[in-house]
């Protein structure tokens, strides 16, 4: 089975502090992604990277970094925390398999609390 | 990429067979339809995709008729631990950015 894990369930962080929400996946997979979820608004994508060192921006980028130094490692990185990115972060993988659409994998996610 | 309509949420009682259907007027010729769903303080996990009319796995069963402008996604016999939102999706293989929406919330009453 594909193991998608995150490396925290809950974070609290303070306004202008430099967040770091990491990624792994086990399963050599090329694509990953970084959606936040909240109330109402579903899932968005922020960032996503197709390969190593490549990066491609989402819906809703603003605010926000990623680095993938490592095929199995996709990082995100808040710059400064806000109130406003106060939210559930999930990371996905997932690998072209021919003729459909790519099963995406998803962590359990990342509760973040922005004071 | 098309946009899906779902509806918010649903309730259903515990053994009957749900179904929710998704409406996608714009579907392209590649595109496929996917559905997940997502447990409460969870990820999404896929359930089941097709492209034309019926496809069924261990989970659910995918109807999509012959103009693919809709799909409806049935569980047999649902029980509690059904309660979950469930997406629809479609894109075309291999595009990557495919929009999850809000999904519908389904809630299965004892």
């Amino acid at each position: 089975d594909v193991k998608v894990t995150q490396s925290s369930r809950y974070l609290v962080k303070r306004t202008g502090e430099k967040v770091f929400l990491e990624c792994v996946q086990d399963m050599d997979h090329e694509n990953m992604f970084w959606y936040r979820q909240d109330p109402g608004l579903g899932l968005r994508l922020i960032y996503f990277s197709y390969d190593v060192k490549m990066k491609e921006k989402g819906d809703i980028p603003e605010g926000y970094s990623v680095s993938r130094e490592k095929k199995e490692r996709f990082s995100l990185i808040l710059e400064s925390a806000s109130t406003n990115q106060t939210s559930m972060y999930l990371c996905a993988s997932s690998s072209p398999r021919g003729q459909a659409q790519e099963t995406q994998y998803f962590g359990p996610g990342t509760r973040l609390l922005v004071l | 990429l098309a946009k899906t309509t779902q509806p918010i949420s649903m309730d259903s009682y515990e053994g009957q067979e749900v179904n929710i259907t998704c409406s996608h007027n714009n579907i392209a010729t590649n595109d496929y339809i996917t559905w997940y769903q997502q447990f409460p303080s969870q990820g999404p996990r896929f359930i089941i995709q097709g492209y034309k009319t019926k496809v069924t796995n261990e989970v659910a069963s995918l109807f999509i008729p012959a103009d693919r402008k809709s799909s409806t996604l049935s569980l047999p016999r649902v029980s509690l631990s059904d309660t979950a939102v469930y997406y629809c999706l479609v894109g075309p293989e291999g595009y990557q950015k495919v929009t999850f929406g809000i999904g519908t919330k389904l809630q299965v009453i004892p």
